[in-house]
């Protein structure tokens, strides 16, 4: 258990209103990541964080924003949500990226829906 | 075309069968390889990792690799009720990421 909490666990919003979902990490890894998971997708990157204020998007980042302000915290905001971002949302981190050994660990997942 | 593909399934077994998962990947230059476990309602957790090709087992569960064909498998032995999860694949194309599988959704019927 790598200690990772995300908040909040569930959440229903509707169309057009901003969302932020957090990710705590006890671990003081370096790189953390945000997924969204969809039926018949599996896990899709939405954004990662390499360090404090470095960030970089993934393959499905449009209309999805993240900050990193401290090593522990990395945030995912949805500007305006819709109805295509209703899905289960993980957060992961990993040691550092000198090794692909190095396992990503995952957050229990928030279930957000957006009406 | 996607890193990595697989059969979203859903699988349904009957205890003590084997479990035969599978998957494929785009490019032959990949060379880890790794299978995640994700029990209902919780995050995914590593299960097992595979470098370059051949085999690695651990109990009653075995991953493979051939690089000739793309192909990478997971079976379980002797399934078990408590292993009725969803095992995704996932490719390391480089360091720090990682391409999942869909996954497929195992139940081991007792």
């Amino acid at each position: 258990d790598a200690g990772i909490t995300q908040s909040p666990r569930h959440k229903v919003t509707e169309t057009g209103t901003p969302v932020t979902l957090r990710c705590h990490q006890t671990e003081n890894h370096r790189y953390m990541y945000w997924y969204r998971q969809d039926p018949g997708h599996g896990l899709r990157l939405i954004h990662y964080s390499y360090g404090v204020k470095d960030t970089d998007k993934g393959e499905v980042s449009d209309g999805y924003s993240v900050s990193r302000s401290k090593t522990e915290d990395f945030l995912l905001t949805l500007e305006s949500a819709t109805s295509s971002q209703t899905s289960v949302y993980f957060c992961a981190t990993k040691l550092d990226g000198g090794s692909r050994l190095d396992t990503q660990y995952f957050g229990p997942g928030t279930r957000l829906t957006v009406l | 075309q996607k890193e990595v593909e697989q059969d979203p399934g859903p699988l349904s077994v009957p205890e003590g069968a084997i479990v035969s998962l599978n998957c494929t990947y785009s490019n032959s230059a990949f060379q880890y390889f790794m299978w995640y476990r994700q029990y209902s309602r919780k995050g995914p957790e590593l299960l097992m990792y595979t470098y370059s090709s051949g085999n690695k087992e651990d109990g009653r569960f075995t991953a493979q690799v051939d690089k000739s064909s793309k192909y990478i498998s997971l079976f379980i032995r002797d399934s078990q009720p408590s292993d009725s999860a969803t095992y995704l694949c996932a490719i390391s194309p480089n360091d720090y990421k990682l391409s999942f599988g869909a996954g497929t959704t195992v139940t081991v019927r007792a």
